[in-house]
């Protein structure tokens, strides 16, 4: 089992551009939720996809967008990028199904440079 | 608002000393607690959880930690450090849904650096 895994490790863009994240969750698992951490903070969360629909989102505005395919791996969007964008982006993923406590495990992570 | 404090930035501790990184949480109803690691360049793993029963949660790697109520606190503790214990420790809360339920949205702390020395 490869685990979480996401792709790509480092990603450097410049102020305005869009970039896309992705993220193949742990095999079994059909909820992913998505996580920025800023440097020397802990993780934020931006939101979670189940059954292909955001189903909670976090503080984070409009730029941030998503995608959850029929194969559960998922896709971050940001449009517009800004400086304060650079950060390490988590996927978690867990086997909610709906609703329950099961253990979320987390990928690597991107780390998004924007200059 | 949930939130999750964690007071101390930055531990040193010696190698085979106790140590305890300390958590608190602002929640209304019952929390569900958990305590990750984050080495460098890694993902986070979770070391343990709390959902409900025996407030004493064993984890892996030697380390346990204990909820307690009156304290809204879920301090972790390990006996004896291992330099390869060095890495950021994040104390989060679950966010309770209906039915207080897990709804998988986590509050992390700000994290704590432990730095283990020889």
């Amino acid at each position: 089992d490869a685990g979480v895994t996401q792709s790509p490790t480092h990603l450097i863009k410049t102020r305005g551009q869009q970039v896309t994240l992705r993220c193949s969750p742990k095999s079994g698992h059909d909820t992913v939720s998505w996580y920025q951490q800023a440097l020397g903070q802990g993780p934020q969360f931006i939101f979670q996809y189940y059954e292909e629909e955001e189903r909670q989102r976090g503080n984070f505005p409009d730029r941030f967008s998503g995608h959850q395919f029929p194969n559960y791996s998922s896709e971050l969007n940001v449009n517009a990028l800004l400086l304060g964008d650079s950060a390490l982006y988590l996927c978690a993923s867990s086997d909610l199904g709906g609703l329950g406590n099961d253990e979320q495990f987390f990928g690597p992570g991107t780390r998004l440079t924007v200059l | 608002a949930q939130s999750v404090t964690q007071p101390d930035i930055h531990i040193t501790v010696s190698e085979g000393a106790s140590l305890e990184l300390r958590c608190n949480y602002s929640y209304g109803a019952t929390p569900y607690l958990f305590w990750y690691v984050q080495s460098p360049g890694q993902g986070l793993q979770l070391l343990l959880k709390y959902f409900s029963g025996d407030t004493l949660v064993q984890g892996i790697k030697g380390f346990e930690a204990e909820f307690k109520r009156s304290q809204s606190s879920f301090n972790l503790r390990k006996p004896s450090v291992h330099w390869s214990d060095a890495a950021e420790y994040f104390c989060a809360v679950g966010a309770n849904g209906a039915g207080s339920s897990n709804t998988g949205k986590l509050i992390f702390g700000q994290g704590t650096t432990l730095q283990v020395k020889p």
